[in-house]
């Protein structure tokens, strides 16, 4: 019944890895998001796909890239990472039209030591 | 990116109080949204707005857009410990994007 789902909950790894957080939502929306959290809990949004096409894509290093196989998926890949990639990553999903709100996924927490 | 100046930035209630915060903006909003954010979770919707003006209610929770469509103000009426939590506000202008706050960190005093 989950409406946007998020794997894994936490991850810790060595800096240097590569690794990737999956978000599925299962509300039929056309636009999912990835959003990061940084300590002080600002939150800040790093691209957006709509109907599987990349739309928005903000100043964020190209070490990550998402990926949207359909629609209900949007995965976001780590290359190299930084101790300063450590942060919450959020998911969320949108459907366009008159209440075009966003629907948050609980959160990946990414430690990199 | 736009940012919203969201006030105050935290706040230590007695439980049974009311809770006012408000959220501005330099830029217009077509759109304003308030999310309250639990511990180890994600942002979750609290009211959403579309129109100036626009005041709207969930429980215990009020909501106003602002006519200038620059502002908007949450109250918690009759605060109760679960209340405890982030609360942010959004905005949006259609493009796809929000703009939140920096949050405000409420914390109830049973």
């Amino acid at each position: 019944d989950t409406a946007v789902s998020q794997t894994p909950k936490y991850l810790v790894t060595q800096m240097g890895n590569d690794k990737s957080i999956k978000c599925e939502q299962n509300l039929g929306h056309d636009t999912m998001y990835w959003y990061k959290q940084d300590s002080k809990k600002f939150l800040k949004i790093m691209f957006s796909y709509n109907n599987k096409e990349l739309i928005i894509n903000e100043t964020v290093p190209n070490r990550f890239s998402p990926k949207s196989p359909d629609k209900a998926h949007l995965n976001l890949h780590i290359n190299s990472l930084e101790l300063g990639d450590s942060a919450v990553y959020f998911c969320a999903s949108r459907r366009q039209g008159v209440t075009d709100t966003q629907y948050f996924g609980p959160g990946t927490r990414l430690t990199v030591l | 990116g736009q940012q919203l100046n969201q006030s105050p930035q935290s706040m230590f209630i007695q439980e049974g109080e009311d809770v006012s915060m408000n959220c501005t903006s330099s830029s217009i909003f077509n759109t304003w949204l308030w999310y309250k954010q639990d511990p180890g979770e994600g942002p979750v919707l609290l009211i959403a707005l579309y129109k100036a003006g626009e005041l709207t209610s969930n429980g215990r929770l009020t909501a106003q857009f602002g006519i200038t469509r620059k502002d908007s103000f949450l109250n918690i009426s009759a605060s109760i410990p679960s209340d405890v939590g982030i609360y942010f506000c959004a905005g949006q202008n259609g493009n796809n994007r929000l703009a939140f706050g920096k949050g405000n960190q409420v914390v109830v005093i049973p």
